[in-house]
């Protein structure tokens, strides 16, 4: 298994601001997602962080408004810019194990924006 | 996409009780999980099943691959038991193996 560690673990922000979420884990890894849960609500997959290239960004998701950053195989960053209330959720950092792709979560970064 | 339904969406308990949820997919996977969200959020790895059966302590799952369903069962439930289960299938052909999850079942489990 991983070890995964996000900061900040939580955050309240006024809207309109920035917030850059980071993810950190204990080994090299060749995928990581970034996904967001909104209140009440199932996981959504953000992106798929791909090292050396630009994220992959899953339906809905854009680049502008969630910018991603994987400088080498154990670091990933997550942005959400020009926050707005519906921006408020749980956003998550994951790897997939080697093999078939066990996913294994870090601890999640519970945003509120007011 | 694959399609993932889970049941029942919400359920409450005694403590001592046993459950049972039921993750249904509609598509060929070769990758299966079921996580346990803790009230402050976090996730946790219960099983990877992609198929057949597993136990560890009070829980237990089986999946069935061939016909798309995978079980999870808790056994004498604890308060410590609440919170969202959720299942996340991954296809078994094209290029990505990224899961798609369930909308979970929440469960509560009073003293």
């Amino acid at each position: 298994s991983a070890v995964i560690s996000q900061k900040p673990s939580r955050d309240i922000c006024q809207r309109g601001t920035s917030l850059t979420i980071q993810c950190q884990v204990d080994s090299q890894v060749t995928m990581m997602f970034w996904y967001r849960q909104q209140p009440g609500q199932s996981l959504t997959l953000i992106a798929t962080a791909n090292q050396g290239s630009e994220a992959t960004y899953e339906s809905g998701f854009v680049i502008d408004k969630f910018p991603i950053s994987r400088p080498n195989l154990t670091f990933s960053t997550l942005t959400v810019s020009n926050m707005s209330p519906e921006d408020s959720s749980i956003y998550l950092c994951s790897v997939a194990g080697t093999g078939a792709g066990e996913l294994f979560f870090g601890e999640g970064s519970r945003l509120t924006v007011l | 996409g694959i399609q993932v339904e889970q049941s029942p969406p919400d359920l409450i308990l005694q403590e001592g009780a046993n459950s049972t949820l039921r993750c249904n997919f509609s598509d060929s996977v070769n990758n299966l999980q079921w996580f346990h969200q803790n009230p402050w959020g976090q996730l946790i790895n219960l099983f990877y099943i992609p198929s057949g059966t597993k136990q560890n302590g009070r829980l237990s799952a089986t999946t069935v691959a061939t016909e798309r369903y995978s079980l999870l069962y808790i056994s004498s439930s604890q308060t410590t038991d609440s919170g969202v289960y959720f299942c996340a299938v991954g296809p078994l052909e094209g290029g990505s193996y990224i899961p798609t999850f369930g909308r979970g079942t929440s469960l509560i489990v009073h003293p």
